[in-house]
């Protein structure tokens, strides 16, 4: 299975700052990477798939980079609401298989 | 207005068999695709396995023997049963529709439903 490492659990930003998360697998996956936001007591929401493409409705301040075994989400200017957990999935090979989530706290 | 809702027991007995139902709207299951995606507390979610749009399924290896999924149209539900449930099974448990045909990435995911196992 390929493994997707999340290596930092919790990061804390304020409003306003940059922050980036980051996500390693195991071996290459091209750019079959998606990244998903869960906030407490709502449904999970896709941000980005294909590595670097926005899902309808995400706000142009979340980004996508990255491919390969490497890839990186990034927060620009960060909004109260962008509180959460954010978990990469690789959709190379099955089984799709998570990252363990890094939780993103706003100071 | 696309919504999944899982439900299902919230507390299983080990070695029991777990059933939960996805009822889904805003959607056909004979266009769409739905995965059952299970998360222990504190751990990453971990996929389970697909009701393809057709029909057809697809399952986690680790979990192939004891899942199974399973759909009624006509009532726009998913299914899964799994046997044999231990005391790591415990978990919040999602259904998701995958964002295009075998895109294997999920644009919808169901609140979940809370799974203890315990005696």
């Amino acid at each position: 299975d390929v493994q997707m490492t999340q290596s930092l659990s919790y990061l804390a930003a304020s409003p306003g700052e940059s922050v980036s998360i980051s996500c390693k697998a195991s071996k290459s996956i091209s750019n079959y990477l998606a990244w998903y936001q869960q906030k407490p007591g709502e449904a999970y929401k896709l941000l980005i798939y294909s590595g670097s493409t926005l899902q309808s409705g995400t706000p142009s301040r979340f980004s996508g980079s990255g491919s390969g075994t490497d890839f990186t989400l990034t927060i620009r200017s960060l909004e109260p609401e962008d509180f959460g957990l954010y978990y990469c999935q690789q959709y190379y090979e099955k089984p799709l298989t998570f990252g363990s989530g890094t939780k993103l706290e706003i100071k | 207005q696309v919504q999944l809702k899982e439900s299902g027991p919230g507390l299983v007995q080990p070695s029991e068999t777990l059933s939960l139902t996805c009822t889904v709207s805003g959607f056909s299951l004979t266009s769409y695709s739905v995965s059952w995606v299970r998360q222990p507390s504190g751990k990453g979610p971990e996929w389970m396995g697909r009701m393809w749009y057709d029909g057809d399924t697809a399952y986690n290896s680790a979990l192939k023997s004891r899942l199974s999924i399973s759909r009624d149209t006509s009532k726009n539900q998913v299914f899964l049963k799994m046997n044999s449930l231990q005391t790591d099974d415990t978990g919040t448990y999602y259904c998701t529709r995958e964002a295009t045909v075998a895109s294997y990435y999920f644009d919808y995911w169901g609140q979940g439903v809370m799974v203890t196992v315990s005696s």
